[in-house]
């Protein structure tokens, strides 16, 4: 079974904190993705790393940053934290299956943080 | 500019009835689409998917019916319980890539 776990269910933060998502799986999946969800927007995709100090930026990137020091782990960083970014954060992970074609790799999520900034 | 559309914010349906999800996207490009389930307090769950060389997938009561010609894929609950009452994603993909574009979810309740 696979397991993605997102380091706080809850968080409250104020302007400008840096603040620090973290998110672990235990499947060894290369690929790791980071998502917020806002109502009536869906989920829409901040950042995703398909490799240890990989990354790439996703639909919505800015006020935003990652980091992949190891292949179980996938931060997410917000710098200079602003209200605007009251959410859910939500992780995801997915292995790179070389038989598939890329879009058949499915994606385990975490429970979720949500983040409220003050 | 939304890519991948669900329309209905929320439907309601009677338990042992059909449940009928919508979701249009606009990207010819796509050639693999997702359901996703999510329950308050948890993250989204897989359920079914199709590849666009398909246009129809069945798994048990889900069964996943894409129309390529009019861009628009479609999930039948049958029947409908009430563990079902969630809030269903629909995602798009395609081949070049490990990213899915996500709809803005429907709201589904079985009434009991």
């Amino acid at each position: 079974d696979v397991k993605v776990t997102q380091s706080s269910r809850y968080l409250v933060k104020r302007t400008g904190e840096k603040v620090f998502l973290e998110c672990v799986q235990d499947m060894d999946h290369e690929n790791m993705f980071w998502y917020r969800q806002d109502p009536g927007l869906g989920l829409r995709l901040i950042y995703f790393s398909y490799d240890v100090k990989m990354k790439e930026k996703g639909d919505i990137p800015e006020g935003y940053s990652v980091s992949r020091e190891k292949k179980e782990r996938f931060s997410l960083i917000l710098e200079s934290a602003s209200t605007n970014q009251t959410s859910m954060y939500l992780c995801a992970s997915s292995f790179i299956d070389r038989g598939k074609r890329r879009a058949k790799n499915i994606q385990y999520f975490g429970a979720g943080t949500r983040l409220s900034v003050l | 500019d939304q890519q991948v559309k669900q329309n209905s914010p929320s439907l309601s349906v009677q338990e042992g009835r059909i449940s009928i999800l919508n979701c249009d996207y606009t990207n010819s490009m796509f050639d693999y689409f997702l359901w996703y389930k999510k329950y308050p307090a948890e993250g989204p769950t897989f359920l079914i998917s199709i590849s666009s060389i398909k246009d129809k997938n069945e798994d048990g009561r889900f069964t996943v019916f894409l129309n390529k010609s009019a861009k628009h894929l479609s999930l039948h609950i049958v029947p409908s319980q009430p563990g079902d009452s969630a809030v269903y994603f629909c995602a798009a993909s395609h081949s070049g890539t490990y990213k899915y574009i996500f709809g803005t979810g429907t709201r589904l309740k079985v009434l009991a």
